[in-house]
Order: C-alpha cells, then structure tokens, then sequence
C-alpha cells in the first residue's frame, strides 16, 4: 500500500469552475502537508503547505488537512486555463530531515 | 531568490555509459541536496538525500553504486548514472534547502530538472 494516494485523473473543468483535488495518507506521523504545481517537464513550484489540521487560504486556492480521516484536500476557485498542470500533494514528518512523499499527482484541465 | 537549476536539461546517452547530472543553489547555501526520479504520468520518487561535505542517504531499493552523488561544496550537488541502461531513462529532479534558514520542509526549491533518455 502507498503512503500517500492521490487520484491521478486527468481532470476536466471549464474556466471559472471550483477545483477539488484530494489526497488520503496511512502514515499518521505526518505532519506537513504541501501541495505542489507542476507544469509539463518542469520541476514542482509550492503552492501552499499546512502544519498538523486545519485550512489555510491563498487567493484562490484553499488547503484543508483532516488528520482524523487522513485526508487532505485543494480546492481552485475560479480555476483559469493557466491553472492547468499537475497538482502533487506532498506530505513529510517532524523528524523526516525534509523527507517528502509524493502522491501521484493529478492532471488538471480548465478549458477556456 | 531561492532558485535552484540543474544542467543539462536534457540529455541522451548510449546504453553503457554515463551520465553527470549538475544541480546548482544559484543565492543560497544548500545544506541539504535531494534527488528524485519521476517516470512518465508518475510521482517524484526520492532517490536519496545528501548534505555537504557527507555521504549520500539513499532511499531502500536505489543502487548506490549506481547512481554515486556528490555534494561537495555549499552550492553543487552532482548524480552520476553509471553503466546507464535503458531503464533507468526518466526525469532526474534536484531540490535544495538551507538547513541553517530553519523553517519546515516545504522550505526547499526544485529544479527543473533533467530528461535523461538511453538509447
């Protein structure tokens, strides 16, 4: 079983839709949760990261981290075609030395 | 500030020889070296960990002997693929931290990586 599983889709969305990209852990000592932008042959670019549970919101995009269910989510709002890219959830451990482990990313589309 | 590149950004070997990956902290000190392989449509996966001036931490299943990683000064880190084989083409991604700066793990900064094809 993996760590960290991540639906790799591809995901479709027209412009102006909300976004929900979700990623579930078994690992509980997890306890930094980032996300991560990665455009085609490009290296990832963070977007946003969670220390333990709860939301945090940037502009248009929100992360939430329900350590009880094991589960982690980002949600897009107003998604826009430069939105589109892989999104890759990444989780680490207090005392990992910066170790990540990826979720498998997922494929966003927002069509124009 | 905090940008990290990699050279070549892509490259093909014939099968059998090898490879010298570079990755550079352009305006940091990078205490701490990372290097990943990602496969087509697949996540980073963690290959092993360097710090400067120490032998690398590989993770379980990756050949040392194989991929040999240097970390000897603050600012380069190198992954040499020997005796490269066509499996082992895939995107080679570098990412750097400034132990020093503190702050968590999402204080460290990509690559953008090199294409190794081998043919």
């Amino acid at each position: 079983q993996k760590e960290v599983e991540q639906d790799p889709g591809p995901l479709s969305v027209p412009e102006g839709a909300i976004v929900s990209l979700n990623c579930t852990y078994s690992n509980s000592a997890f306890q930094y949760f980032m996300w991560y932008r990665q455009y085609s042959r490009k290296g990832p670019e963070l977007l946003m990261y969670t220390y333990s549970s709860g939301n945090k919101e940037d502009g248009r995009f929100t992360a939430q981290v329900d350590k009880s269910s094991k589960y982690i989510s980002l949600f897009i709002r107003d998604s826009q075609p430069s939105d589109s890219a892989t999104y890759l959830c990444a989780m680490s451990r207090e005392t990992s030395g910066s170790r990540l482990t990826f979720g498998e990313g997922t494929q966003l589309t927002v069509n124009p | 500030g905090a940008v990290v590149s990699q050279h070549p950004s892509w490259v093909i070997c014939k099968s059998g020889t090898s490879v010298k990956i570079e990755c550079r902290s352009l305006d940091f000190q990078a205490t701490t070296m990372f290097w990943y392989r990602q496969f087509p449509k697949q996540s980073l996966m963690l290959m092993a960990t360097s710090n400067e001036g120490s032998k690398a931490t590989y993770e379980q299943g990756v050949e040392k002997d194989k991929f040999l990683i240097n970390h000897a000064s603050l600012t380069l880190s190198t992954l040499t693929v020997t005796s490269a084989h066509p499996e082992d083409s895939s995107f080679y991604i570098c990412s750097a931290r400034d132990a020093a700066r503190g702050g968590g793990p999402y204080e460290q900064y990509f690559g953008p990586g090199t294409r190794l094809t081998v043919t």
